[in-house]
């Protein structure tokens, strides 16, 4: 298995500031998602983080909101850019296993985000 | 796109007794069904999956069975015990996108 650190671990913000994520992944991964919890609900994806490329987002996230740098196979960035209170949410950052096309997929302890 | 249902929302068993979650999905495409363990504060941990091959899959305490005609999937924990206390998602793999169900929070009661 993937091991997976996300920083922060938690922040509170300012409405209208942005905030970036880290995630480092301690092995070479072929996939690396973006997923977002708010609070008592289910996980939703963000987007897929594509290494030398544009991310790919999901129906209702788009770049400008949520840009995603990836630029090699272990580290990745979510950015949530112009927040507001409705950007509160964990971010979780995931990873698939190092055999590609495996399916599994491996979970950070997530960024707990509160926007003030 | 895929679309999974989880039930029920919360469950509560006395310890040692069993627990039994079940997830529908809609897109008979979809080939993997991993099931993750959330417990406060920290990320999704998985558990246990299965995939379209296979009918059950057993690891100690833990089982899952699938279903590819009614596409439903269950998870099976057997002697409950207070750690197992948590929140529990199914989740069904279409096309490398994982797709979550909207979990379920077992209580395991002393």
């Amino acid at each position: 298995s993937a091991v997976i650190s996300q920083k922060p671990s938690r922040d509170i913000c300012q409405r209208g500031t942005s905030l970036t994520i880290q995630c480092q992944v301690d092995s070479q991964v072929t996939m690396m998602f973006w997923y977002r919890q708010q609070p008592g609900q289910s996980l939703t994806l963000i987007a897929t983080a594509n290494q030398g490329s544009e991310a790919t987002y999901e129906s209702g996230f788009v770049i400008d909101k949520f840009p995603i740098s990836r630029p090699n196979l272990t580290f990745s960035t979510l950015t949530v850019s112009n927040m507001s209170p409705e950007d509160s949410s964990i971010y979780l950052c995931s990873a698939a296993g190092p055999v590609h096309h495996t399916g599994e997929l491996f979970f950070g302890e997530g960024s707990r985000l509160t926007v003030l | 796109g895929e679309n999974v249902e989880q039930h029920p929302s919360t469950l509560s068993v006395q310890e040692g007794d069993s627990a039994v979650i079940k997830c529908t999905y809609s897109d008979s495409a979809s080939n993997y069904f991993p099931w993750y363990k959330q417990e406060l504060g920290k990320g999704p941990q998985l558990i246990i999956d299965i995939r379209s091959n296979v009918g059950e899959k057993k690891d100690q305490r833990i089982a899952v069975t699938l279903n590819k005609t009614a596409k439903h999937f269950s998870l099976h924990i057997t002697e409950t015990q207070p750690e197992d206390s948590a929140v529990y998602f199914c989740a069904a793999n279409l096309n490398e996108k994982l797709t979550f169900g909207t979990g379920t929070r077992l209580t395991i009661i002393p």
